[in-house]
């Protein structure tokens, strides 16, 4: 069974782009978490998604975010018009329907230069 | 809002100690986690502790939770040097009843010396 699967793992973008980071939760997973992790820090809730459904949006900057978990694929955090403040490891925890544990991906290291 | 506080952030001790990190959290939770991350690592569930009293042991670390309290410790018994890493604890906030999210302390740095 393949953990939480996460990519890219290192992405470099220009002040002003978009950055788009997929998650793939576990095999039987319906529920997707999106923490970020900015340097020397703990890891900070950002969005909690179900299928389809977003459930928990309370730590997400209230611009240029976004995500989304469709019927089909993987969950996406979009960041637009990236700046440098937005540099971090992003990572995606999953768990199944009804259980608390959260297991971890490896995470998205966003650099903006 | 709940808030989780570890200390000490930063820890640097010699092989062969015992020491004890230390988390306090604000509010009533149901769980409290603790995490091990190596550096540009993913986090390592280390401990699930779900009750008032639970007291987890794996190798050299044993984990304890005082509800009451609100406090959590993590101990480490005769260090060694492949402890080195950051521990994280975290506290989940109950949602809805498909799921919670999971608040965490700003982390403590541990480094073992030879």
């Amino acid at each position: 069974n393949a953990g939480v699967m996460q990519n890219p793992r290192h992405l470099v973008r220009r002040r002003g782009q978009e950055a788009r980071l997929r998650c793939s939760p576990m095999k039987g997973h319906s529920h997707v978490y999106w923490y970020r992790q900015l340097p020397e820090e703990g890891l900070k809730f950002m969005v909690y998604l179900q299928k389809e459904n977003i459930i928990d949006e309370s730590g997400m900057p209230k611009e240029r975010f976004s995500a989304e978990f469709p019927k089909e694929g993987p969950s996406i955090l979009r960041i637009q018009q990236v700046v440098r403040g937005d540099s971090a490891a992003y990572f995606c925890a999953s768990s199944p329907l009804l259980r608390y544990e959260q297991y971890f991906g490896p995470g998205t290291r966003l650099t903006v230069t | 809002e709940l808030k989780v506080e570890q200390n000490p952030l930063f820890l640097s001790m010699q092989e062969g100690k015992n020491y004890t990190i230390y988390c306090n959290y604000s509010t009533t939770s149901d769980r409290l986690y603790w995490y091990r991350q190596d550096p540009g690592k993913s986090l390592e569930s280390l401990f699930v502790l779900l009750s008032n009293g639970a007291v987890k042991q794996e190798g050299r670390l044993m984990a304890s939770l005082d509800t009451k309290a609100r406090l959590s410790t993590l101990h480490i018994t005769a260090a060694v040097h492949d402890l080195s890493a950051t521990y994280f604890c975290a506290v989940d906030i109950k949602g809805t009843e498909y799921g919670n999210k999971l608040v965490f302390g700003a982390g403590t740095i541990l480094r073992v010396k030879s």
